[in-house]
Formats: structure tokens, C-alpha cells, sequence
């Protein structure tokens, strides 16, 4: 089946780092791509939707200078989250889609810790 | 109100038995739903596709009630391989979003 690769796992740094996420479709061309955060023992929200080669379109209350997002090509999105503090610390997740009514495929995920 | 909203559990069963989750949903535009499988730690991934007329997989059913925005998953004969947390989800066409509820823990016990 489809493959979805986020890289890397897992991220310890500092306060103030930013630091960058990378989500790629291996098998299929992924128009669209979601980024999604998931707090322990709650559910995955979604932070924004990527389509590729266009601006991404965030969520309310997702700020967009806090969490870049780029998408270039119709393989890779990036995640950037810019100047990260201790309340960034999540999991964080990306899925991609191809076109029309194609399933998402998710990735393993991020887990990030702000120290 | 959340738009997908579960029962978070925990729910501790012992092996061989039959354990139904639900799942209710605000949003009467939602299009398609869904069950996935999360484990600790890991990335969801689908279990099942629900559909108003029940569909069955192995030991899983799942059923769709679109007059009560109301879903369900029935696990029969639990293993403790079925320890997880299972996301209810739901999918609006309209804006290719995927909305997932809080997730419900299930523990096998031996």
C-alpha cells in the first residue's frame, strides 16, 4: 500500500530552536498533505492542509508564523515549528492524499519534546 | 461540543470477550466514517470503513446510524493483540477533513 515517511521520529531540543519536520509521500503523488498534533490522551487535531505549490490553510487557532508549512513539490511537506517552547512539545503527524477521493496515509509521526 | 465525540474509557476486558465502543457525531454533513486503530505512541491506521447497512471484518463490525449521527464498533472474541486506542472518524467531502474523536483505550486482559 501507499507509504507515508516523517522524518525525523523523535526531536529533544531546546527552548527557542525551531526545528523541521519532513513528510514524504514515497509511492504516489500527495496533493494534499495535513498536519495534525495529538496531545496525550486527547484526539488528533488538525493544524492545516497543504495542497502543493499554493499557501497552506490553517485552522483557527493555529498561528501561522508559529507553524510553517511548505509544499513544493508533490512528494514532500515540511513543518517548521519556528522558535519552539515547552507548551510545542506534542506528537505531531502528517498524511498525505493523492487526488479525487483518495484515501490519507499517515505517517509514523514526530514526537517532539521542548526541554 | 466536540464535532466526534467517544467514550475515552479505559475499557479492561478479558480475553474472549465481546466489547462494543460508540461514537456520536454533531456534523449531519459528514460524508463517510470511519474506525482506526491507534497503539501507544504510533501513527492511527484504519481499521474499517463504516457504512450504514453494518459491514464485518473478521471479528469487528461496525454500524452506522445516520438518523442518530451514531456509530458503533463491536469487537468479538477480544485478543490482547486488540489493546489499542480506537479513534471514531469522521470525513466531510467538502473539505477533504479527516475529524477524529478522542479515541476510546481498550485493555485485553489474559
Amino acid at each position: 500500500g501507499a507509504v507515508v515517511s516523517q522524518h525525523p521520529s523523535r526531536v529533544i531540543c531546546k527552548s527557542g530552536t525551531s526545528v523541521k519536520i519532513e513528510c514524504r509521500s514515497l509511492d504516489f503523488q500527495a496533493t494534499t498533505m495535513f498536519w495534525y498534533r495529538q496531545f496525550p490522551k486527547q484526539s488528533l487535531m488538525l493544524m492545516a492542509t497543504s495542497n502543493e505549490g499554493s499557501k497552506a490553510t490553517y485552522e483557527q487557532g493555529v498561528e501561522k508564523d508559529k507553524f510553517l508549512i511548505n509544499h513544493a513539490s508533490l512528494t514532500l511537506s515540511t513543518l517548521t515549528v519556528t522558535s519552539a517552547h515547552p507548551e510545542d512539545s506534542s506528537f505531531y503527524i502528517c498524511s498525505a492524499r493523492g487526488t479525487g477521493t483518495q484515501p490519507q496515509h499517515f505517517g509514523d509521526g514526530t514526537r517532539l519534546s521542548i526541554l | 461540543r466536540k464535532e466526534v465525540e467517544q467514550d475515552p474509557g479505559p475499557f479492561n476486558v478479558p480475553e474472549g470477550a465481546t466489547v462494543a465502543f460508540n461514537c456520536t457525531y454533531s456534523n449531519s454533513a459528514s460524508q463517510s466514517f470511519f474506525w482506526y486503530r491507534q497503539d501507544c505512541r504510533k501513527e492511527p491506521k484504519l481499521l474499517m470503513s463504516v457504512y450504514s447497512s453494518g459491514n464485518e471484518d473478521g471479528r469487528f463490525t461496525a454500524q452506522l446510524n445516520r438518523a442518530s449521527q451514531y456509530i458503533s464498533l463491536l469487537i468479538r472474541d477480544s485478543k490482547l493483540s486488540d489493546s489499542a486506542t480506537y479513534l471514531c472518524v469522521a470525513y466531510s467531502g467538502n473539505t477533504g477533513k479527516l475529524i477524529f474523536g478522542q479515541g476510546t483505550t481498550l485493555q485485553v486482559k489474559p
